[in-house]
């Protein structure tokens, strides 16, 4: 079982739509979840990060945490074709602030 | 604003060759890491570093090596490149915490290819 796992995508939208991406992990004891961007050729990017179970909203965007469930997602309210990108979930160990990347959902919004 | 910057965009090396991939910070960063990106297997972890002159590996070391002489300098160290070492390279850097994860600034990413 891979520690971290994604929606294997790709996802696709219509332009203002709610898009849902999903995230899994394995170690229970995981206590930071981060959500980044990557658009196609440049690298990733922080869009938002959890530590607490509920919900955590920035403007278009929340994420859930349920840690009893071990299960965390990233809403994208109102899609703009400009969202389309691969978002990267990431989980953070307690050790030297390591982080555990999964391998991404591709996103499109269509216009 | 913040920046990690590696030494190179695009290489293209032969097989059997020694490669070196610097990355650079100016955040006084404590961590700093080496990361592959391959497609449908996502970011995968190669070496870390908590502190000048140690590293520790991560979860795909083999044929890698590294080198931290100083904290702002992370060096990634292919002793004898492979064509399944062709792969996007990405250094990362992070701030000491109090034990959770941080935010990773990421570098603009080495495309190197074997050949």
């Amino acid at each position: 079982q891979k520690e971290v796992e994604q929606n294997s995508g790709p996802l696709s939208v219509p332009e203002g739509a709610i898009a849902s991406l999903n995230c899994t992990y394995s170690d229970r004891g995981s206590q930071s979840f981060f959500w980044y961007r990557q658009y196609s050729g440049k690298s990733p990017e922080l869009i938002m990060f959890i530590y607490s179970n509920g919900d955590k909203e920035d403007g278009r965007f929340t994420a859930q945490l349920n840690k009893a469930s071990q299960y965390v997602s990233l809403l994208i309210r109102d899609s703009q074709p400009s969202d389309s990108a691969t978002y990267l979930c990431a989980v953070g160990k307690t050790s030297y602030d390591k982080v555990i990347f999964g391998p991404g959902t591709s996103l499109s919004v269509i216009p | 604003d913040v920046k990690v910057t590696q030494s190179s965009r695009y290489l293209v090396k032969r097989t059997g060759e020694k490669v070196f991939l610097e990355c650079v910070q100016d955040m006084d960063h404590e961590n700093m890491f080496w990361y592959r990106q391959d497609p449908g297997l996502g970011l995968r972890l190669i070496y870390f570093s908590y502190d000048v002159k140690m590293k520790e590996k991560g979860d795909i070391p083999e044929g890698y090596s590294v080198s931290r002489e100083k904290k702002e300098r992370f060096s990634l160290i292919l002793e004898s490149a492979s064509t399944n070492q062709t792969s996007m390279y990405l250094c990362a850097s992070t701030s000491g915490g109090a034990g959770l994860g941080t935010e990773a600034f990421f570098g603009q990413g080495t495309r190197l290819t074997v050949v």
